[in-house]
């Protein structure tokens, strides 16, 4: 598989439930991100990890918690989330340094009950 | 900070020539990338302007004026598959390569 992949395409989950977002990029690239899509809203902007570590948390409420275990990979955990936090989440990456575009994939869409 | 600005929908028919236009505030100015996200799927990348001028790709183009801080988008030829929002982003000397800060799209319809 190709590009910038994640898992699951669509997530339905109650307010006490937790789960787990995936996603995982095959380009060989050390940056990768974290974004929030809603309806009539600029994309924003959440974290951002470089070579594994977090260089950025666009102020998130900790019922979010992202885990970078390796370049490739990249995960949001998700526990005791509000209705207002459905939306679609879009993973990311990037080569690191230079004026290079992100790439992205093609998000979660998740509905929260 | 910084503002991003561009309409919310626009409307063209197959075969003619649309301009999306997107205004920007930014203290440290450092390159604008133009996106196209069809409905329910990946932001593709489309163009990237950091100097004036206009940058030709097929039947895309981008131009950029700094001093203006404006940049518009042009699609000729239009065909129904180019219906899709198109996503401005800026990105600031200040914040540094990493982040990107996205306007809220221009929805276009392509008709018959």
């Amino acid at each position: 598989e190709t590009g910038v992949t994640q898992t699951p395409r669509h997530l339905v989950m109650g307010m006490t439930n937790k789960k787990s977002l995936k996603c995982e990029q095959h380009l060989g690239h050390n940056a990768m991100y974290w974004y929030k899509q809603s309806a009539k809203k600029p994309l924003e902007l959440m974290f951002v990890y470089n070579f594994k570590e977090q260089t950025e948390n666009n102020s998130v409420p900790s019922r979010f918690s992202p885990e970078c275990p390796n370049s490739s990979h990249l995960f949001l955990h998700l526990h005791t989330l509000q209705p207002e936090d459905s939306a679609l989440y879009l993973c990311a990456s990037r080569p690191t340094g230079g004026a290079y575009e992100q790439y992205f994939g093609p998000g979660t869409r998740l509905t929260v009950t | 900070g910084q503002n991003i600005d561009q309409p919310t929908e626009m409307t063209a028919t197959e075969g003619a020539i649309v301009q999306i236009n997107c205004t920007y505030q930014t203290s440290g100015f450092n390159g604008l990338f133009w996106y196209q996200q069809h409905a329910g799927e990946a932001p593709t990348f489309l163009s990237y302007n950091v100097l004036d001028g206009l940058e030709e790709k097929g039947r895309f183009s981008s131009f950029l004026s700094r001093s203006k801080g404006y940049s518009y988008l042009l699609l000729k030829e239009l065909q129904m598959k180019d219906s899709a929002s198109y996503l401005c982003a800026v990105r600031d000397r200040d914040t540094g390569f990493q982040k990107l800060v996205f306007g809220t799209g221009t929805r276009l319809l392509v008709s018959p």
